[in-house]
């Protein structure tokens, strides 16, 4: 069974500043399959980033994915009031079958 | 516009039922997506409860595999969630959500979620 890792837990940053969050899994994962999202207090997760670097509908150009392998990378080129929130990486594995999610970062405001 | 919404009780009493339903609205059920159960425990992370197509299929977390059941009723367009033997570890939001998938099928990720609903399991 595949593990992510995320990191930091929280990143303090200022609007406007870069935002670069880091996915690190146990096991090589095809980056087709690692995804983000984007969480706020009381609301449902929405999907951000599929196939470790496509944005999903109507998401903003700045928030971008990278990586391949073990290591993967979720930025937010410059950080606006709404993006502050708890940021979740996922695969999906083959043995077993199912989704996987990392901890989790927290943005939040320096 | 798919829209997903879960139904419930909020209380269920330590080592009974947790039973909720997921329907399903602005898309058929029996559409070649699966369709998961998510839940997050107050102020922690998100974790994977299992998945559901419309033919019955299954996969659920092997470590909630012993007590979760998951079914369709395609004639309502929803589907359900069973957690047997809950304990305060079960006291969540359970989210049920729609998998979309890349060309040959595979699940790449969550594209539609319900509102979530809070389940406390509390005597």
């Amino acid at each position: 069974e595949i593990v992510l890792t995320q990191s930091p837990g929280t990143l303090s940053l200022s609007p406007g500043e870069r935002a670069t969050l880091s996915c690190r899994a146990s096991q090589s994962v095809s980056s087709s399959y690692l995804a983000w999202y984007q969480q706020k207090p009381g609301q449902a997760p929405r999907l951000l980033i599929y196939g470790a670097s496509s944005r999903a509908t109507g998401i903003p150009d700045r928030f971008s994915g990278s990586g391949s392998g073990t290591d993967f990378t979720l930025t937010i080129s410059r950080l606006e009031p709404e993006d502050f929130a708890v940021y979740y990486c996922q695969q999906y594995g083959s043995s077993p079958r199912g989704f996987t999610f990392g901890p989790g970062t927290k943005v939040d405001i320096k | 516009q798919v829209q997903l919404q879960e139904s419930g009780p909020g209380l269920v009493k330590p080592s009974g039922t947790l039973s909720l339903t997921c329907a399903v609205s602005g898309g058929s059920i029996s559409s070649s997506n699966w369709w998961s159960w998510v839940r997050q425990p107050p102020g922690k992370g998100l974790e994977w409860i299992g998945e559901i197509y419309h033919s019955g299929s299954t996969n659920y977390n092997p470590s909630l595999k012993s007590r979760v059941t998951i079914s369709v009723d395609k004639s309502k367009n929803q589907f359900s969630l069973k957690l047997s033997s809950v304990t305060a570890a079960d006291t969540a939001v359970y989210y049920c959500a729609r998998e979309f998938h890349d060309s040959s099928g595979y699940p790449i990720g969550l594209d539609y979620w319900g509102q979530g609903t809070l389940v406390t399991v509390s005597s």
